[in-house]
């Protein structure tokens, strides 16, 4: 079992289509990245969300911090084949060093 | 603009060959890691430096070595190499272990 979990591993929409990605914990992060990657390159970051019930936005894409700060999600609107690939959730946590753990990883797929 | 630079992009080795990945940084961060990426499994933590001369252990250290000579410089080297070490090998640099990571572009690296 991973510390932080994602949902779901696979999605393959058409464009146009809203999806929700989620990241999931019973763990406490100081803060939360969201990072994507596409083939044959290293993932590049997206966002931070530090502050619990923090919500930010990316153009079509919205990013939200749980109250809790053991889960966050993303939310794509609309969404285009630009968006295809792989999207990562890393949270850190005061009592590991802050060291960053990842998230198993979100595959996304948009069909023209 | 560099960033972090990764050497080389595909490897091949044998079952007890020993190799050296290359990994160096222009930003004059503090902070490099070494992770590896498997299906599934996200990005797992192999070992970490928080500058020039102090390395530790991460996630997932074991038939890994690395050293920290200097601070653009982060090389990992596997001792005898063993087919459950095929995977895609990334370094990231950053100010600090859970700020924002800027990674490399990936070895990906085939253990006959």
């Amino acid at each position: 079992t991973q510390l932080l979990e994602q949902s779901p591993q696979f999605l393959s929409i058409q464009e146009g289509e809203n999806l929700t990605v989620y990241c999931n914990s019973s763990s406490v992060f100081s803060s939360l990245q969201w990072y994507r990657q596409e083939p044959g390159e290293g993932p590049v970051l997206l966002v931070t969300v530090v502050t619990g019930g923090e919500v930010k936005k990316l153009k079509r894409l919205t990013f939200q911090f749980g109250d809790a700060r053991k889960d966050s999600s993303l939310h794509i609107t609309a969404a285009q084949p630009g968006d295809t690939g792989l999207y990562l959730c890393a949270g850190a946590r005061n009592n590991a060093g802050n060291m960053l753990t990842f998230g198993g990883g979100t595959r996304l797929m948009v069909k023209p | 603009n560099a960033g972090v630079t990764q050497t080389p992009k595909f490897q091949v080795l044998k079952t007890g060959q020993s190799m050296t990945l290359q990994c160096a940084q222009d930003m004059n961060h503090e902070y490099m890691s070494w992770y590896r990426q498997d299906p599934g499994m996200g990005l797992r933590l192999i070992h970490y430096s928080v500058g020039a001369g102090i390395t530790d252990q991460g996630e997932v250290p074991n038939g890994y070595n690395v050293s920290r000579s200097t601070t653009e410089d982060f090389p990992l080297r596997l001792l005898s190499a063993a087919p459950s070490q095929t995977s895609v090998y990334f370094c990231a640099s950053s100010r600090g272990p859970g700020q924002p990571q800027h990674f490399g572009d990936g070895t990906r690296l085939s253990i006959l």
